[in-house]
């Protein structure tokens, strides 16, 4: 079966220090990965995606996610945290055996301290 | 330009009663989703439409009925709401035309069934 994991249900930073928000995934094929964040009393914001090409994904606000696929892992990452950074964030992958609906991740809280 | 709305924002129910929850979307997206977002359990898919006049199952849809009134409008109805039903409920549209575009959200409806 296809899934999705975000092994950390809370990860804290410091403001200024890099972030890292893991996810692990497991498909039949290639993958396509996705992550959103959702702020508190909203609805969830697409930040990038991987589909083919470079490791390296750059995407909105800073981020950027690696695809690693002998590690079966796509984690998000930015090199200096805000405090704005704040708030849940979703891995989520495509399933290519559900008309190609989104399988999401339980979601990691990311806490950045001033 | 709105995006997706969703009404209402907030809604308590008793076990039994019966609600409509409304979303429009004003991107001219063919696709429409519904998810139910519960704690630690990431977004798990309700109904969705690929386009005007078609709807299909996801993967959580006991318990409620969808209509895709037209490409702008895609409701969901609880006929009998029960306390498991009580979650936040998005509502999503994407444009089709990428085959890996993201999906756009509504602020969510949060409904408490007693």
């Amino acid at each position: 079966a296809q899934s999705v994991a975000q092994p950390e249900d809370q990860v804290n930073v410091a403001e200024g220090n890099p972030l890292t928000v893991k996810c692990t995934y497991s498909v039949s094929g290639n993958p396509y990965l996705f992550w959103y964040v959702q702020y508190p009393n909203r609805g969830l914001q697409f930040l990038l995606k991987y589909i083919t090409g470079d490791n390296l994904v750059k995407g909105s606000y800073g981020f950027e996610a690696e695809f690693n696929k002998s590690q079966t892992s796509f984690h998000l990452k930015k090199p200096s945290a805000l405090v704005s950074d704040s708030a849940l964030y979703f891995c989520a992958v495509r399933d290519f055996y559900s008309n190609y609906q989104l399988i999401w991740g339980a979601g990691t809280k990311l806490i950045i301290k001033p | 330009n709105a995006g997706v709305t969703q009404t209402p924002k907030f809604q308590v129910l008793k076990t039994g009663q019966s609600m409509t929850l409304q979303c429009a979307q004003d991107m001219n997206h063919n696709s429409m989703y519904w998810y139910r977002q519960d704690p630690g359990m990431g977004l798990r898919l309700i109904y969705y439409s690929a386009s005007e006049g078609t709807t299909d199952k996801g993967e959580v849809p006991n318990g409620y009925n969808v209509s895709r009134l037209n490409k702008r409008e895609f409701s969901l109805r609880l006929e009998s709401a029960a306390p498991s039903q009580t979650s936040v409920y998005f509502c999503a549209s994407r444009d089709e035309t990428g085959a890996n575009s993201p999906l756009h959200f509504g602020n969510g409806t949060r409904l408490t069934v007693t």
